[in-house]
């Protein structure tokens, strides 16, 4: 699976929007973009996941850019409930392939 | 059941006995995985079930671990001997196999504890 980097940790405004940026330079054309968090204590939470085009759900929506080497996250309007671990996986798109998780950005939401 | 469900949530054990951990899978998925997470830690893949194929157990840490998947549903994680450093959350996951992506779906996790 390709490598992604993500930032290490990063801080945002409640009620603001947080864009979570990540970095999958190496990404091969049947590899789809996945996003879980993992709040404290809980098991991780798929959110969303991508080929090539821009997706959107209830939760968030991912941007892939258009060499699809880099993506980004956005959580429109950032609660306290949102504060957690996310994690960028690219795998391929076969069914059944393992999730592996690197370590994630620690996104802390502040009043 | 709605999610995949995992028992015990919490388990305390002495060093060198051995423990059991079950999944029970959202219904009608047919791939199956185990992870582990020590504190402070990310996720560690340990083993994957589909269908009827031979498991991918390429995570195991070591001979101590194994897994197995009955009737294709309900499957257990058990743990010989266990040792301190087993302590950690282990965290069960299920998906489809059909369909486009390969969406998982992980439950609350079982805490170890090794004393």
């Amino acid at each position: 699976d390709a490598k992604t980097t993500q930032p290490t940790s990063m801080d945002c405004a409640e009620g603001r929007a947080a864009n979570l940026p990540c970095n999958h330079s190496t990404i091969s054309g049947n590899e789809y973009v996945y996003w879980y968090r993992q709040i404290h204590s809980q098991g991780p939470q798929y959110i969303i996941h991508g080929l090539k085009n821009n997706e959107t759900n209830e939760m968030a929506s991912l941007i892939i850019t258009e060499d699809r080497k880099s993506s980004t996250l956005i959580l429109p309007h950032a609660t306290l409930r949102d504060t957690a671990v996310y994690y960028c996986i690219v795998t391929p798109q076969a069914a059944g392939n393992k999730l592996t998780f690197g370590g994630g950005t620690r996104v802390l939401v502040k009043p | 059941g709605a999610g995949v469900s995992q028992s015990p949530s919490n388990k305390v054990t002495e060093k060198g006995k051995d423990v059991e951990l079950r999944c029970d899978p959202i219904s009608g998925h047919t791939a199956l995985y185990w992870y582990r997470q020590s504190l402070g830690q990310g996720l560690e893949f340990l083993i994957y079930f589909q269908g009827n194929s031979a498991p991918d157990k390429s995570g195991l840490p070591s001979d101590r671990f194994s897994a197995e998947r009955t009737g294709g549903s309900v499957s257990t994680l058990t743990i010989q001997r266990t040792q301190q450093e087993d302590s950690a959350v282990y965290l069960c996951a299920s998906s489809l196999t059909t369909g486009t992506g390969n969406t998982i779906y992980f439950g609350e996790g079982s805490w170890l504890t090794v004393v």
